[in-house]
């Protein structure tokens, strides 16, 4: 199994909609857990941290479900700005972070 | 300058050359990494260093030899390599291992190997 299992898609959806990414991970010892944003042929950048309490950074919630080793990220009301590749990050028992292999998101008008 | 440079942004070389990628981090960081990203495929964790100490290198061929002088600086020396080590080749650094804010990457250096 792999440490960290992303879907890899595509996700095709329409300006607008409301579009939801899992991933899910292998180690339970885990404590931090990320989001991050690649754009093509750029450097994978930080888009959001995951608290167990879940948070949201505008149009973005990002939750955490410990017991079932899951991670998500919601995005509402795409944009076309949001097609990227969308990183699960998870940490290993060293500490050293995990990445998964990255869901695309491809937003159409 | 602030963040994470690398240098050169792209690198077209020979099999038979000698070049070295270059990456320097302005954060006050002590754990920086190189990360190796072909075309589809997901980040692949080549070297890790703490404290200019190297920690972890996942079974990289010697073709690749990384330097750390110190914190801020490191270094991935490249000779005879090989067309498959055509690449994104993206540095990193953290505070401590990560956990608390994540990596930054570098801007990346595109390598050809012709």
């Amino acid at each position: 199994r792999k440490e960290v299992e992303q879907d890899p898609g595509p996700f095709n959806v329409p300006e607008g909609a409301t579009v939801a990414f899992n991933c899910t991970y292998s180690n339970s010892a885990s404590q931090s857990f990320f989001w991050y944003r690649q754009d093509c042929r750029k450097e994978p950048k930080l888009l959001m941290s995951v608290y167990s309490s879940g948070n949201e950074d505008g149009r973005f919630t990002a939750q955490l479900n410990r017991a079932s080793q899951y991670i998500s990220l919601l995005i509402r009301d795409s944009k076309l700005s949001d097609s990227a590749t969308y990183l699960c990050v998870v940490s290993s028992n060293t500490g050293k972070l995990i990445f998964g292999q990255g869901t695309t998101l491809q937003v159409k008008p | 300058e602030t963040g994470v440079t690398q240098t050169p942004r792209h690198l077209v070389m020979g099999m038979t050359n000698k070049k070295s990628l270059k990456c320097e981090q302005h954060l006050g960081h002590n754990a920086m990494y190189w990360y190796k990203q072909s075309a589809k495929k997901p980040l692949e964790l080549m070297f890790v260093y703490n404290f200019k100490e190297q920690t972890e290198n996942n079974s990289v061929p010697s073709r690749f030899s990384p330097e750390c002088p110190n914190s801020s600086h490191l270094f991935l020396h490249l000779h005879t390599l090989q067309p498959e080590d055509s690449a994104l080749y993206l540095c990193a650094s953290s505070q401590g291992r990560g956990g608390d804010y994540g990596y930054t990457f570098g801007s990346g250096t595109r390598l050809t190997v012709v």
